[in-house]
């Protein structure tokens, strides 16, 4: 298994609170991302990182932010969170050096706003 | 802009019968397509890839898939499903030329009777 840690797990908050999720890989891979997945729309691509300090956003980038000071961690931020962003949170990682490289996913992280 | 359609949201299979999930996709380059497995409370595992090449792909769990360009598709298959294989699958496209992001569909969660 790709070595991605998600931290938390599981995480209740209430409204307007700042949140941070981290990820964590081990695998020294160039790509990161961050998904956000809800019944009925699969996955929805929330930031994603092509180096350290490189970030860019994806379709669902609204009320979020993302940093990534080292290769192996990457920090999603909520910095007021609403009832909307109660989702399960995956972070995927990927090599993308050669045209063979899929994306690996952690275990997520379930986050409930309150 | 890429996007992937799952058009059955349900499929129940009896344990033995063959299974096939339908993907169609639309991306304007050519695709790099994937199957991923989740199940319940865990993350996704990918089943197989398609980058170039052979368009009939080998998986894990004995899975294969099939492109047809012609048809925008990448139909997933299994010639006899066990009670394991229940779990919700997804098929995903990304490209090269997009940072390797992929976009998903919304998922088909397959159910298998004894």
């Amino acid at each position: 298994d790709a070595g991605i840690t998600q931290s938390p797990r599981h995480k209740v908050t209430e409204t307007g609170t700042p949140v941070t999720l981290r990820c964590h890989q081990t695998e020294n891979h160039r790509y990161m991302y961050w998904y956000r997945q809800d019944p009925g729309h699969g996955l929805r691509l929330i930031h994603y990182s092509y180096g350290v300090k490189d970030t860019d956003k994806g379709e669902v980038s609204d009320g979020y932010s993302v940093s990534r000071s080292k290769t192996e961690d990457f920090l999603l931020t909520l910095e007021s969170a609403t009832s909307s962003q109660t989702s399960v949170y995956f972070c995927a990682i990927s090599d993308g050096g050669g045209d063979n490289q899929p994306q690996h996913f952690g275990d997520g992280t379930r986050l409930s706003i309150l | 802009a890429q996007s992937v359609t799952q058009p059955d949201i349900h499929i129940t299979v009896s344990e033995g019968a063959s299974l096939e999930l339908r993907c169609n996709y639309s991306y304007g380059a050519t695709p790099y397509l994937f199957w991923y497995v989740q199940s319940p409370g865990q993350g996704l595992q990918l089943l197989l890839k398609y980058f170039s090449g052979d368009t009939l792909v080998q998986g894990i769990k004995g899975f294969e898939a099939e492109f047809k360009r012609s048809q925008s598709s990448f139909n997933l298959r299994k010639p006899s499903v066990h009670w394991s294989d229940a779990a919700e699958y997804f098929c995903a496209v990304g490209a090269r030329t997009n940072d390797y992001k992929l976009s998903f569909g919304a998922g088909t969660t397959v159910t298998v009777r004894a």
